[in-house]
């Protein structure tokens, strides 16, 4: 099974500011990656996909990069409705699996 | 617009058995595969199966092999979900979402609300 990796784990950040979070795979996944953002209560939200490409309805301030084993998401511009919790989730071999998640709280 | 609603949960005790269902409109039904994704009471999420677009193909999480079952109704866009051998460990809220493809890859554009499945005692 392919491992996901994500860091960090927690994330203490000021509205304004640029956020990065990680998530490494234990082997190659091409660029078969998304990104979710997901708000207490609620389900997840597909930000990226394609390691990189923007969905439909996104703000530009997201943005994913990476491929292979090393993949970023990063947040240009952090605003109110940003803080969450976000997941990675590979998608090139089954069983599909998700990194731990990075929680997002205001500082 | 894409809907996607579950039922189905509840409370059931340890070795008992419960299927879920997902309504789905908006879409054509038939042609897109279908995932479960479960998340534990303040865990991350898993992913638990898949069932292609025709419903020829399934994968299962190893977790959860033998004793769930995927399926799909056409006639009435619904996917569903038996969930026999229950275990406590089975405690979540329960997520379907469709596939969406690009490329060569598969993703998942839409989720519905989640259903809570309980195993308790």
């Amino acid at each position: 099974d392919i491992q996901l990796t994500q860091s960090p784990f927690f994330l203490s950040a000021s509205v304004g500011d640029r956020v990065t979070i990680t998530c490494r795979a234990s082997q190659g996944i091409s660029i078969y990656l998304a990104w979710f953002q997901q708000k207490p209560g609620k389900a997840p939200k597909l930000l990226i996909y394609a390691a990189s490409t923007l969905q439909s309805g996104v703000p530009s301030r997201f943005s994913g990069s990476g491929s292979g084993t090393e993949f970023t998401l990063t947040i240009s511009s952090l605003q109110p409705e940003d803080f969450a919790t976000y997941y990675c989730l590979q998608l090139n071999s089954y069983p599909l699996t998700f990194g731990g998640g990075t929680k997002v709280e205001i500082k | 617009e894409v809907q996607l609603v579950e039922s189905g949960g509840g409370l059931v005790q340890p070795g008992g058995s419960l299927r879920l269902s997902c309504a789905a409109s908006g879409f054509t039904f038939t042609s897109y595969g279908m995932s479960w994704v479960r998340q534990a009471p303040g865990k991350g999420l898993e992913w638990v199966s898949v069932i292609s677009a025709s419903g020829d193909s399934t994968y299962y999480a190893d977790s959860v092999k033998g004793r769930f079952t995927i399926s799909r109704g056409s006639s009435k866009n619904t996917l569903y979900l038996q969930m026999n051998s229950l275990r406590a460990e089975d405690t979540a809220v329960y997520y379907c979402a469709k596939a969406y493809y690009y490329g060569s890859g598969t993703y998942y554009d839409y989720w519905g609300q989640g259903t809570l499945v309980t195993v308790s005692s």
